[in-house]
């Protein structure tokens, strides 16, 4: 079974570049959730859409960041400019929303630098 | 000046010893928990889950405690294999608008199984 697809798996750049992480969440989940990672931070909450529209996007740092869902079964995270700080792994994870308790299956990650 | 990241607690166990792995949640609210492995490079795959309505859920080689009194949730893992060795996040969970579950999760646990 295809889990949650993120891509590119790695991905190094220049500060100030624009930043396009994806995400492809498994078929027929309808919530999608964007998470990072840092070694400072742990795992946070960035923002989480149900049935393609954005419910809480208040764990978006600063408004470099953006989030779109233009349809089920794909999402964008995008950092314009990007910045050293930004250096994280960036997690997808989706879940069954709307059957009870379900919980959040995560893709592999996108690691990126910001150089 | 110098970064100080989170420092992870580390559990050291020979195989085929049993791992508990302990986990204070902070929200009394909270009626839906995770467990989530870790593996390096990989992202948290789901392991087991609990309602605050039951006190124990087993699994395969797993099992998960819940003590409401005390906000504590315990992973344990019988026989552990060189496999395990991950690091393992609980979640704690509350519903949200619309339908599915924001987890918000702990520092997490690094297991190291020893031969």
């Amino acid at each position: 079974d295809a889990g949650v697809i993120q891509s590119p798996r790695h991905e190094v750049t220049e500060m100030g570049q624009e930043v396009t992480l994806r995400c492809k969440p498994i078929s027929g989940h309808n919530s999608l959730f964007w998470y990072r990672q840092t070694m400072m931070r742990g795992l946070e909450l960035l923002i989480y859409f149900n049935n393609n529209v954005p419910i809480d996007d208040s764990g978006m740092p600063e408004d470099r960041f953006s989030a779109k869902m233009p349809n089920a079964s794909f999402s964008t995270l995008k950092i314009q400019p990007s910045e050293p700080r930004d250096s994280a792994v960036y997690f997808c994870a989706s879940s069954l929303a709307m059957v009870g308790d379900q919980p959040q299956h995560f893709g592999d990650g996108t690691r990126l630098s910001i150089l | 000046g110098e970064s100080v990241g989170l420092h992870l607690p580390t559990l050291s166990v020979q195989e085929g010893d049993n791992s508990i792995i302990n986990c204070a949640y902070s929200n009394s609210a909270s009626d839906y928990f995770i467990w989530y492995k870790q593996e390096s490079g990989k992202g948290p795959q789901f392991i087991i889950d609990i309602r605050s309505n039951m006190d124990k859920r087993q699994g395969q080689r797993v099992t998960v405690l819940l003590n409401k009194t005390v906000k504590h949730l315990s992973l344990q893992i019988a026989a552990t294999q060189p496999g395990d060795s991950a690091v393992y996040f609980c979640a704690e969970s509350g519903r949200v608008t619309g339908g599915g579950n924001k987890l918000t999760f702990g520092t997490g646990t690094q297991l190291k199984v020893e031969l």
